[in-house]
């Protein structure tokens, strides 16, 4: 066990639907970070948040929003979903802001059918 | 924006023999995370780099920094097939880039 906590661990769902994942950081961990990662895309960084506020941005689709709570946990929302948002869906922690160690989360597996 | 390019993309060895992944960046490497990762799993921290010319190992893998070639390499001894699997070079600074990954099947 990491210490970072993903649920759920699978999902499967329709296009045009939308869905909720979950990340609990490691304890103490102030800075989390989300990551696609497709057969064809590899491991794409999505977003960072940092104590509640959104710190850095990657290959985010409009579509994708996330956020981060008072009590660090962060959700990633995915709405009006293709088929090819079907991915692995990785949360990763870390103390600060600027890395210094990035613990992952054992991802969420998301199937669009 | 910071590019990891690794090479080779696949690579099958017998078992036993020493191999090597490389990573190289587009820009400075300020600090370099090598990840594990057994397909459709999360991911393993292997080790971190974050000094030109530092070298770490942990069992059979060691990996290097060199900062003026902006290349890491990561060297496995004597391969067995728990060493199977996706290797992954990430850069630092903030949020942590990804090379493409290295897959690696070892043939007993």
């Amino acid at each position: 066990d990491s210490g970072v906590t993903q649920t759920p661990k699978h999902l499967i769902t329709a296009t045009g639907q939308r869905v909720t994942l979950r990340c609990s950081p490691r304890s103490g961990d102030l800075s989390v970070y989300w990551y696609q990662q497709s057969l064809d895309q590899g491991l794409q960084f999505l977003i960072q948040y940092y104590n509640g506020e959104e710190r850095a941005k990657g290959n985010i689709l409009e579509r994708f929003s996330a956020q981060q709570f008072p009590d660090l946990h962060s959700e990633l929302n995915l709405s009006s979903l293709e088929l090819g948002d079907s991915a692995l869906y990785f949360c990763a922690s870390s103390a600060s802001g600027k890395g210094g160690g990035y613990t992952f989360g054992s991802g969420t597996r998301l199937t669009v059918v | 924006s910071q590019e990891l390019e690794q090479s080779p993309q696949s690579l099958i060895v017998q078992e036993g023999k020493n191999l090597t992944i490389n990573c190289t960046s587009s820009k400075t490497l300020y600090g370099l995370y090598w990840y594990k990762q057994k397909y459709g799993e999360g991911l393993i921290f292997l080790m971190m780099l974050q000094k030109g010319g530092e070298e770490k190992s942990h069992e059979k893998i060691t990996a290097k920094l060199d900062e003026k070639k902006q290349q890491s390499s990561l060297h496995i001894t004597a391969s067995q097939p728990s060493h199977a699997g996706i290797y992954l070079c990430g850069a630092a600074g903030g949020k942590l880039i990804f090379g493409q990954g290295t897959t690696l099947q070892v043939k007993p």
